[in-house]
């Protein structure tokens, strides 16, 4: 969807470094999820923030923080806790907060392990 | 949490023949199924979604059936094309979505 924008596309992270992966969308939505995509696997909730301000722990947030100052931006970090960095991730974002409505998703970033 | 599991892995199919994926949930709270199909190195695109107060649901050449009894849900493409191949993927929602591990689809011209 052209309303969500992720940035960079590929990324590489050095040994003991903290990278910060982009999400911006310009669709009003007030939820967004951070997921991570493993080879061969599904989609993994990393964190989701259902409104300003405010955001949840999901899955596999251990070595993952983020922050929602604005309602178009929830950016995520990988901090050097994260032992296993090396995925896709895809932000997505939902009309409302708390009901279930479809996602819709960025075109993700590749992280990859110098 | 809500657990979902998907088969099959893989999925070969003639073009023109019907392909389905089957999908179980655990938690009988869920209401909200979507499917999502994603192409090579791409974003997952939402092609259908179902609620749990409707048993099946059509668009086109997709249809997805929902059983709550038996907590499954089932994706049907028929007449399958070269485009049709891809990655599809199951999700079912109680407060937030969880995935199947997803199908390839791989249909043979």
């Amino acid at each position: 969807d052209g309303g969500i924008t992720q940035s960079p596309k590929y990324l590489f992270r050095k040994e003991g470094q903290n990278v910060t992966l982009s999400c911006e969308q310009n669709l009003n939505h007030d939820a967004m999820y951070w997921y991570r995509q493993d080879p061969g696997q599904g989609l993994r909730l990393i964190y989701y923030s259902q409104i300003v301000n405010d955001f949840q722990k999901g899955d596999i947030a251990e070595g993952y923080s983020v922050s929602r100052e604005k309602k178009e931006s929830f950016p995520l970090t990988v901090t050097s806790a994260q032992k296993n960095p090396t995925a896709f991730y895809l932000c997505a974002s939902s009309i409302a907060r708390t009901s279930n409505q479809p996602q819709h998703f960025g075109d993700g970033t590749r992280l990859s392990i110098l | 949490g809500e657990n979902v599991e998907q088969h099959p892995s893989t999925l070969s199919v003639q073009e023109g023949d019907s392909a389905v994926i089957k999908c179980t949930y655990s938690d009988s709270a869920s209401n909200y199924f979507p499917w999502y199909k994603q192409e090579l190195g791409k974003r997952p695109q939402l092609i259908i979604d179902i609620r749990s107060n409707v048993g099946e649901k059509k668009d086109q050449r997709i249809a997805v059936t929902l059983n709550k009894t038996a907590k499954h849900f089932s994706l049907h493409i028929t007449e399958t094309q070269p485009e049709d191949s891809a990655v599809y993927f199951c999700a079912a929602y109680d407060y937030k979505l969880s995935f199947g591990a997803g199908t390839t689809v791989t249909v043979r011209a």
